[in-house]
């Protein structure tokens, strides 16, 4: 099984600051990647795919890059509705995976 | 508007079934591959099982395999599991959700909790 390592797996920021989520494959899964919000109580949204491609209706304030192992989540000026738990996942082959979460939390 | 509603969760004890049902509707459901996501209780999430918009592959994670069991009604745009065998450690929130490209889940479900407990 391909693992999904993410980091931090909290974060504090402030409003209107730039974050970074980190995550790192066990091997190359060829910029085949998503990136999900969750908020409390909620399901989770789809944010990025393809490792880069925004998904229809999400801010352009996020932007996804990376390849081979290592992606990265962006989110630029952060908005009182961007503090949530964000989760990267694999897509390259089964099981479908995901990195543990990381938790976007106000300071 | 795509809209995923899922029922039929509840509190069952070890050994027992339960059905899961996900009535989808906003878009045309026999296009679309399907997935059931899981969450235990403040943890991350976890894939469970994934079937082809025409029903004729499945997959599921190892955990569940020979316990669970996807499927789908194209006619009532509904998709549905069937846990046999249930342990502690399935209880989590369920969540239905379209696939799309083979892996990347573009809509999902409100969920539904299911508890395993005696």
């Amino acid at each position: 099984d391909i693992q999904m390592t993410q980091s931090p797996a909290s974060l504090s920021a402030s409003l209107g600051e730039t974050v970074t989520i980190e995550c790192l494959a066990s091997e190359d899964i060829y910029d085949i990647l998503a990136w999900y919000q969750q908020k409390p109580g909620k399901s989770p949204q789809l944010l990025i795919y393809d490792a880069s491609s925004l998904h229809t209706g999400v801010p352009s304030r996020f932007s996804g890059s990376g390849s081979g192992t290592q992606y990265s989540l962006k989110i630029n000026s952060l908005q009182p509705e961007d503090f949530a738990s964000y989760y990267c996942q694999n897509g390259l082959s089964a099981p479908l995976t995901f990195g543990s979460g990381t938790k976007l939390e106000i300071k | 508007e795509v809209q995923l509603v899922e029922s039929g969760g509840g509190l069952v004890q070890p050994g027992r079934s339960l059905k899961l049902s996900c009535a989808a509707s906003g878009f045309t459901f026999s296009d679309y591959n399907m997935a059931w996501v899981r969450q235990a209780p403040k943890k991350g999430l976890e894939w469970v099982a994934t079937i082809i918009y025409d029903g004729s592959r499945t997959y599921y994670r190892d955990s569940v395999k020979g316990r669970f069991t996807i499927s789908r009604d194209n006619a009532k745009s509904t998709l549905y599991l069937q846990m046999d065998s249930l342990r502690s450690e399935d209880t989590a929130t369920y969540y239905c959700a379209t696939v799309t490209k083979g892996y990347y889940f573009d809509y999902w479900g409100q969920g539904v909790m299911v508890t395993v407990s005696s």
